[in-house]
């Protein structure tokens, strides 16, 4: 039992590239969630999915993709990277939508 | 939209001392509230919730509250110890978006 596995745990892109940070889960939860962290602003919810096949954007969407085909596996695509886009990335599922977080161990980002 | 505020932002305590950390949510229709700590270069990880059909809850030296009228939510940590030094975040969980939305943190101190 592996829980919330991340790929890769660093990465430099330069401007313009587009990327996919890779997370997945074999705990079988349906609840799975992308957070970006950057210093004095907390955790901020990028997208979201409540199961297979159906995905929502967080409060920072802008520059992001998502799909879930599996209830394992949910990949958070870059499209073109930007500065503003450096940032420690977390991938974070859960049982049930009251049921507390496990985060997988990040994903550091640096665009320069 | 929805917004969680946390305060402080920094808490410095002497060991043995308690620690407390306030936040407050804005969307009424929030139901779950976890707390998480992340220490240096880590994952959060939860450490306690609680439901909104509860006031209080305690799991050894931490506690949190819960003023639904309020809307204010605690995090009490007593007898602390210099390993309770972390970056801790409340949450909180709107039913009907199913998006968890954290606080930006309070860095803790415990100073031997």
């Amino acid at each position: 039992n592996a829980g919330v596995t991340q790929t890769p745990k660093f990465q430099v892109l330069k401007t313009g590239q587009s990327m996919t940070l890779q997370c997945a889960q074999d705990m079988n939860h349906e609840y799975m969630s992308w957070y970006r962290q950057d210093p004095g602003m907390g955790l901020r919810l990028i997208h979201y999915s409540v199961g297979a096949g159906i995905t929502d954007q967080g409060e920072v969407p802008n520059g992001y993709n998502v799909s879930r085909s599996t209830t394992e596996d949910f990949p958070l695509r870059l499209l073109s990277a930007a500065p503003s886009q450096t940032s420690v990335y977390f991938c974070a599922s859960s049982y049930s939508r009251d049921y507390g977080y496990t985060f997988g161990s990040g994903t550091r980002l640096t665009v320069v | 939209g929805e917004n969680v505020e946390q305060h402080p932002s920094t808490l410095s305590v002497q060991e043995g001392d308690s620690a407390v950390i306030k936040c407050t949510y804005s969307d009424s229709a929030s139901n779950y509230f976890p707390w998480y700590k992340q220490e240096l270069g880590k994952r959060p990880q939860l450490i306690i919730d609680i439901r909104s059909n509860v006031g209080e809850k305690k799991d050894q030296r931490i506690a949190v509250t819960l003023n639904k009228t309020a809307k204010h939510f605690s995090l009490h940590i007593t007898e602390t110890q210099p390993e309770d030094s972390a970056v801790y975040f409340c949450a909180a969980l709107n039913t009907g978006g199913f998006k968890t939305i954290f606080g930006a943190g309070t860095r803790l101190f415990v100073k031997a």
